[in-house]
């Protein structure tokens, strides 16, 4: 199975703060990686697919990008709306696979 | 829009059968979509459980592949999951969901259902 591992687990930031998650992969992928935004309650919503595509609707403070089999999501000035826990996701290779999460609370 | 609901039991005796369903509205279940599950313990993270196609094709997570049984009813628009012998780890939000066909995300996704392993 290929391992996604994010970090960090659990992220303090301010509204307006640029930040950035990390997602490696057990072995390449291509780009076939997707990020998803959870909120407490609610489920999983597409951010980004393809490494570096942004779903429709979603806005353009978010980004994706990648390096070998290092993925980055990228917020580039965090709103209120954006306080939740993101995870990637893997679809090249059964099983699909998710990484742990990550949280990012207020500071 | 598209829209995905799940319905069935929220608790589950041990050994028994896990079985729920997932409306669509919204999308044609014959369209070429993948139409998945996914559950998440509580506290804790994503498990892909599976998916299938509206002719019957199948992929499975090979560690709950032996339990698991999924269906699609195009004439109601609905699929279906079924995880026998459930235990207490089957404890779960679980989640139905849509691909597009080929290398794609889960793109919809239902609100989840809880559904809780106790005697």
């Amino acid at each position: 199975d290929i391992q996604m591992t994010q970090s960090p687990s659990t992220l303090s930031a301010s509204v307006g703060d640029r930040v950035t998650i990390t997602c490696r992969a057990s072995r390449s992928i291509s780009s076939w990686l997707a990020w998803y935004q959870q909120r407490p309650g609610k489920a999983p919503k597409l951010l980004i697919y393809k490494a570096s595509s942004l779903e429709s609707g979603v806005p353009s403070r978010f980004s994706g990008s990648e390096s070998g089999t290092e993925f980055t999501l990228t917020i580039s000035s965090l709103q209120p709306d954006d306080f939740a826990t993101y995870y990637c996701q893997q679809y090249d290779d059964y099983p699909l696979t998710f990484g742990g999460g990550t949280k990012v609370e207020i500071k | 829009q598209v829209q995905l609901q799940e319905s069935g039991p929220g608790l589950v005796k041990p050994s028994d059968t896990l079985s729920l369903m997932c409306a669509v509205s919204g999308d044609s279940i014959s369209s070429s979509k993948w139409w998945g599950w996914i559950r998440q313990p509580p506290g804790k993270g994503l498990e892909w459980i599976g998916y299938i196609y509206y002719n019957g094709d199948t992929y499975y997570n090979a560690s709950l592949k032996s339990r698991v049984t999924m269906s699609v009813d195009t004439s109601k628009n609905q699929f279906s999951l079924k995880l026998s012998s459930v235990t207490a780890v089957d404890t779960a939000v679980y989640y139905c969901t849509r691909k597009d066909a080929g290398n794609f995300a889960f793109d919809i996704w239902g609100q989840g259902t809880m559904v809780t392993v106790s005697s």
